[in-house]
């Protein structure tokens, strides 16, 4: 099983709508990061969360971690064409070493 | 900075041939990742290494090897190709000193291989 579970592995909103995607840990958490992706194509990093509680926003994503809970949830505040792609979320668990959830691809329909 | 320099971005192989992938960073990393994505999947974590002389397995290690000689350099070895290993691959590196401190991983920007 994953370390990592992301949730749901699929999501498709309407333009303007928002969005929630959930990462799950069966570890302890020190620290987790989002990234995007575009099909095809590299990944970009979105936000790093370090502390329990922490919250983190970058124009319309926002992040959230609970370090208790070991999970962190992703929000897309009216969703645009240009957040479609694969969302991922990853932490460093064993040894430190960056392990990633499976990833949540979004589709935004106009 | 360069950051995280991976090539080739594509190539095509016959089953049976060999190839490396080469991974360079230039950020002065100790952890070093190869990973495997297929289509509407998410990573798989092929081999890493936490400095230079270490390298363990992750998830998916069979049919690949892995040197690191250098802090820099991290290349993916490929023996005997086949065309379960038809995938984009990435590198990334990260630096870790433990819980105190992690920080994000770095990638390049992928290697579409497929095998025939």
């Amino acid at each position: 099983s994953q370390e990592l579970e992301q949730s749901p592995q699929s999501l498709i909103v309407q333009e303007g709508k928002n969005l929630t995607i959930n990462c799950t840990s069966s570890k302890t958490l020190y620290g987790l990061y989002w990234y995007k992706q575009k099909y095809g194509e590299g990944l970009i990093f979105l936000m790093m969360l370090q502390k329990g509680g922490e919250e983190k926003s970058h124009e319309k994503i926002t992040a959230k971690l609970d370090e208790k809970k070991q999970q962190s949830s992703l929000h897309i505040t009216a969703s645009q064409p240009s957040h479609a792609g694969i969302y991922l979320c990853g932490a460093p668990l064993n040894d430190y070493k960056l392990s990633f959830g499976a990833g949540t691809t979004v589709t935004v329909r106009a | 900075n360069a950051g995280v320099t991976q090539t080739p971005k594509f190539r095509i192989l016959k089953i049976g041939q060999s190839m490396t992938l080469q991974c360079t960073q230039d950020m002065n990393h100790n952890y070093m990742y190869w990973y495997r994505q297929d289509p509407g999947m998410g990573l798989k974590l092929i081999y890493y290494s936490v400095g230079a002389g270490i390298t363990d397995k992750g998830e998916v290690p069979n049919g690949y090897n892995v040197s690191r000689s250098t802090t820099e350099d991290f290349p993916l070895r490929l023996e005997l190709a086949a065309p379960s290993q038809t995938s984009v691959y990435f590198c990334a590196s990260s630096y870790s000193r433990g819980r105190a401190k992690n920080t994000e991983a770095f990638f390049g920007q992928g290697t579409r291989l497929t095998v025939v």
